[in-house]
Order: C-alpha cells, then sequence, then structure tokens
C-alpha cells in the first residue's frame, strides 16, 4: 500500500535556526515529489518540485532532496524567520498524488 | 495574474441545497483536480481531467457532478448539500499528469 508520512507533525523553533522537515514514503516507484506551504485559511503554495531522476533543489533558502531507495525527502530551511510559520506538506506522485499529513512549524521571533 | 482560480472563496448553505463551485485555469495546462480538505486537513483527490475526459474518480458521492467545458475551466457541482460536506475544497492543475501542481486558494464551504 502506498503511503507517505511527515515527521515531526509540528516543531517550534526559536528564529534563526536551520531546520529539516522529513517526508517518508514506502512505494519508491515515484515520479515526482513536491513540497507545498499552507498558510492557515490559504491555499498551497509550491515551493519545490524534484523529478524522480534528481536528488535535489534548491529555492533561495530552501533545500529538498530525494533519496528513493530509502523512500525519504528531507526539505531544510536555512536561517529560518517567523514568515516560515505555515503547515509543509509533501506530495508523492504515483499515477495518482499522495499527500503526507503535513508538518506545523511556528518560528518564534 | 492568478493562475488557478476559484469562487466562489467562501459558501454558507443549509442542508439539502444545491450549490457549484468554478474553477479556471490560465496556465495552458491539460490536465484539473478536485480535493477536499477535510477539518483534520487532510488532502484527498476527488476527480481529475485531462483535456476535457474524466481519468480519475474517487469514491466520492454521485451528488458531487464535475464538468469540463474546456481544459482551462473544471466546475464542481454538488447536489442536496449535507453537513458532512462542509470542508475546504481546492482546484488544482498540473502541466500534464504526474507533473507538479499549481493550487487555486480554496473554497470554504459551510453546510448548516
Amino acid at each position: 500500500k502506498q503511503e507517505v508520512t511527515q515527521i515531526p507533525a509540528a516543531l517550534s523553533v526559536p528564529e534563526g535556526e536551520n531546520l529539516v522537515l522529513n517526508c517518508s514514503f514506502t512505494d519508491s516507484a515515484i515520479y515526482n515529489l513536491q513540497w507545498f506551504r499552507q498558510d492557515p485559511g490559504k491555499g498551497l503554495t509550491s515551493l519545490l518540485l524534484i523529478q524522480s531522476s534528481q536528488r535535489e533543489q534548491t529555492s533561495g533558502r530552501l533545500n529538498a532532496s530525494l533519496d528513493k531507495s530509502s523512500g525519504r525527502s528531507t526539505l531544510y530551511i536555512a536561517a529560518s524567520q517567523p514568515g516560515d510559520s505555515a503547515t509543509y506538506l509533501c506530495a508523492v506522485f504515483y499515477d495518482k498524488v499522495i499527500f503526507g499529513p503535513g508538518t506545523s512549524l511556528s518560528v518564534i521571533p | 495574474d492568478t493562475a488557478v482560480s476559484q469562487t466562489p472563496k467562501y459558501l454558507v448553505t443549509q442542508m439539502g441545497n444545491d450549490k457549484s463551485i468554478k474553477c479556471e485555469q490560465n496556465l495552458g495546462h491539460d490536465t484539473m483536480y478536485w480535493y477536499k480538505q477535510d477539518s483534520k486537513k487532510f488532502l484527498k483527490i476527488m476527480f481529475s481531467y485531462n483535456n476535457k475526459e474524466l481519468i480519475i474518480n474517487e469514491t466520492v458521492p454521485n451528488r458531487f457532478s464535475p464538468k469540463s467545458p474546456d481544459k482551462a475551466h473544471l466546475n464542481l457541482h454538488i447536489n442536496s448539500l449535507e453537513l458532512g460536506d462542509s470542508a475546504v475544497y481546492f482546484c488544482a492543475s498540473s502541466l500534464r499528469q504526474g507533473y507538479g501542481y499549481t493550487f487555486g486558494s480554496g473554497t470554504r464551504l459551510t453546510v448548516v
């Protein structure tokens, strides 16, 4: 069965810390993996899309890595800011897309 | 210049009513989707259309009927609304199946 999990479910860090969010998937035969952020009461904003042939993608302070063999992706956020506070979701693309349950991040000023 | 736009943003209605949510994308994408996000924030696929043709139809009550007049539009009509239909409904699009998604801002449906 294809499942996607995200650990931790919630994370609270002081401003300026570097942090890592994890996404695990049970079936390694993925097409792509996409990271999103969702602010309260808002839609999903795409952060990074990693194709199955890629190992990582970077955008500004964000870096996402993909290790298909171990069924893991990590989202690294450097020098966290209060504006990074949101829920972060990973979406794993098979024939259909499976979303993780999300990690709720709170960055304390 | 909104890429994926949904209307209305909020919808409050009584049980038993029929309502529609509209979605339009100006990205030139071939594939569009409807997702439901429940109170626990879990996202579940409802429907997927590729170039106006239905390709995914998950286990959704037949009170929900999608309609795609062209590949830039995917509307969702809901008959005989029930309390359990209260949720946030998201429209999304992708260049093709298996490609990254762009989401709309969501429609918060409240059935009273």
